[in-house]
C-alpha cells in the first residue's frame, strides 16, 4: 500500500448505529486531518492531529469523535448521526502542520446516513 | 480577512485547447498556494504549489500557474486539455494565523473537456 488509504469506501448507516472511519498514511508524515466534503460548500477541516496529539477541532459536534493511535493511523467513530451529516470523508497527512506543507489525500469515504 | 475566489464554477473547452482556470486570493501575509484536483470518486491530489520561490510554478500533468502578486492571483493553465483532465480543481490559499496555519479552500471549478 502506497500513500493514504481510507476504509470503507462507501457506508451506509442509521441514525442509531455506530460506526468507524479508518485512515491510513504509509508516507512516514506525522500530521494527518480529517475533512468533510459536501457538495456546493468549501471543504471543511475537521480535526488536526500532530505528533499523535490533536491540535485544532474546529467545532465539530460531539457525534463525531477522532483517534489517532499512533502517526500513521487516524479514526473518525460515528455515532447517533444526522441525515445533513451525508457527505465524502477524506483524511489527509502531511509531514508537519506549517505553511508549506502540502497535504496527500486519501480517496474519501462516502458516507450516507438514512 | 484572508479568502480565495475560484472565478468560475465551471468551465468546458475542447481537446487540445488552452485550458485557464481562475483563482484570486486576499492574505494580509505572504501566502503559499496551491492547486488540488479531484476526479469523480477519488481523493485530492497536489498538483502544484507556490511557496515563496519562482512565481511559475510547474506541476503534474502539464499544468502551471503564475503567482502575481500585484494581481493577488494564481490561476491554472495547460496549453492543450486532454480528455483525462475533466475532473474539479480547487484553488488553496495556506496562511499563517498566529502560532497556526490555516487553509482557506476555493469552492472548485468543474472542468469538463469535449472531444
Amino acid at each position: 500500500e502506497t500513500g493514504v488509504t481510507q476504509t470503507p469506501r462507501h457506508l451506509v448507516m442509521g441514525m442509531t448505529n455506530k460506526k468507524s472511519l479508518k485512515c491510513e498514511q504509509h508516507l512516514g508524515h506525522n500530521a494527518m486531518y480529517w475533512y468533510k466534503q459536501s457538495a456546493k460548500k468549501p471543504l471543511e477541516l475537521m480535526f488536526v492531529y500532530s505528533l499523535e496529539e490533536r491540535v485544532e477541532n474546529n467545532s465539530v459536534p460531539s457525534r463525531f469523535s477522532p483517534e489517532c493511535p499512533n502517526s500513521s493511523h487516524l479514526f473518525l467513530h460515528l455515532h447517533t448521526l444526522q441525515p445533513e451529516d451525508s457527505a465524502l470523508y477524506l483524511c489527509a497527512s502531511s509531514q508537519g502542520t506549517g505553511q508549506g506543507y502540502e497535504q496527500y489525500f486519501g480517496p474519501g469515504t462516502r458516507l450516507t446516513v438514512t | 480577512a484572508q479568502s480565495v475566489t475560484q472565478l468560475d464554477s465551471h468551465v468546458s473547452v475542447s481537446e487540445g485547447t488552452p485550458v485557464l482556470l481562475r483563482c484570486n486570493y486576499s492574505s494580509s501575509y505572504s501566502p503559499s498556494l496551491f492547486w488540488y484536483v479531484q476526479h469523480p470518486n477519488k481523493g485530492l491530489q497536489l498538483l502544484l504549489k507556490y511557496t515563496s520561490a519562482a512565481t511559475l510554478v510547474k506541476g503534474i500533468n502539464g499544468f502551471e500557474a503564475e503567482f502575481k502578486k500585484s494581481e493577488t492571483s494564481f490561476h491554472l493553465t495547460k496549453p492543450s486539455a486532454h480528455m483525462s483532465d475533466a475532473a474539479e480543481y480547487f484553488c488553496v490559499v495556506s496562511v499563517n494565523a498566529g502560532n497556526n496555519r490555516k487553509l482557506i479552500w476555493g469552492l472548485g471549478t468543474s472542468l469538463a473537456v469535449n472531444p
